[in-house]
């Protein structure tokens, strides 16, 4: 099975700090998004990587940047933290799907991590 | 651009009832569209996708969706609700080849 897996839960930062949110996938999976999930919002995607050193802005990404260094780990970065910013975040990966669009669109997400800004 | 929108945040049914869960789409290409479902505490699983051919599709747990180009509409469905199926489901668009844009979420309450 694949698994992703997002270092922390839960965490309360206060403002100012700077964050830092650890997504890691055994699977060797190219792609892996960072999605913000909030009460009738759904999911907004904030950033997302199609390789390692590539980056993408999503829809959201103001306030976050995002490190891929490895393959299998994607940092999500909050520079200074803010109290806007308190979030479900949810890390997902997919394979390259792109000569085979039947097949895209399949994420495995982690189970999340809930940051408490205060 | 691509985007999906579910009718009604919150259902509520009881157990044995019939699930219809609504999503409406729009997008300028033929759409992939998916079904994703959230339970309590975890992250979100795939439950069903629909990309060419047979319009109804069937996913896991019992459940299905029909895709309906005349009405773009991509709802989902399951004839008798089970107070395991309680959890919050995203209806979500495929765009270009690895972007999903999701909804804004369903929450599915099933009463004894």
């Amino acid at each position: 099975d694949v698994k992703v897996t997002q270092s922390s839960r839960y965490l309360v930062k206060r403002t100012g700090e700077k964050v830092f949110l650890e997504c890691v996938q055994d699977m060797d999976h190219e792609n892996m998004f960072w999605y913000r999930q909030d009460p009738g919002l759904g999911l907004r995607l904030i950033y997302f990587s199609y390789d390692v050193k590539m980056k993408e802005k999503g829809d959201i990404p103001e306030g976050y940047s995002v490190s891929r260094e490895k393959k299998e780990r994607f940092s999500l970065i909050l520079e200074s933290a803010s109290t806007n910013q308190t979030s479900m975040y949810l890390c997902a990966s997919t394979p390259n799907r792109r000569w085979d669009r039947d097949l895209a669109g399949e994420l495995f997400f982690g189970e999340g991590s809930r940051l408490t800004v205060l | 651009a691509q985007s999906v929108t579910q009718l009604g945040s919150h259902v509520s049914v009881s157990e044995g009832a019939l699930v219809l869960l609504r999503c409406n789409y729009s997008s300028s290409v033929p759409p992939y569209l998916f079904w994703y479902v959230q339970y309590p505490n975890q992250g979100l699983q795939l439950l069903l996708k629909y990309t060419t051919g047979a319009t109804l599709v069937k996913g896991i747990n019992g459940f299905e969706a029909e895709f309906k180009k005349s009405e773009t509409s991509f709802h989902l469905t399951k004839p008798s609700a089970h107070m395991s199926d309680a959890a919050e489901y995203f209806c979500a668009v495929l765009h270009n080849t690895d972007k999903l844009i999701f909804g804004t979420g369903t929450r599915l309450q099933v009463f004894p």
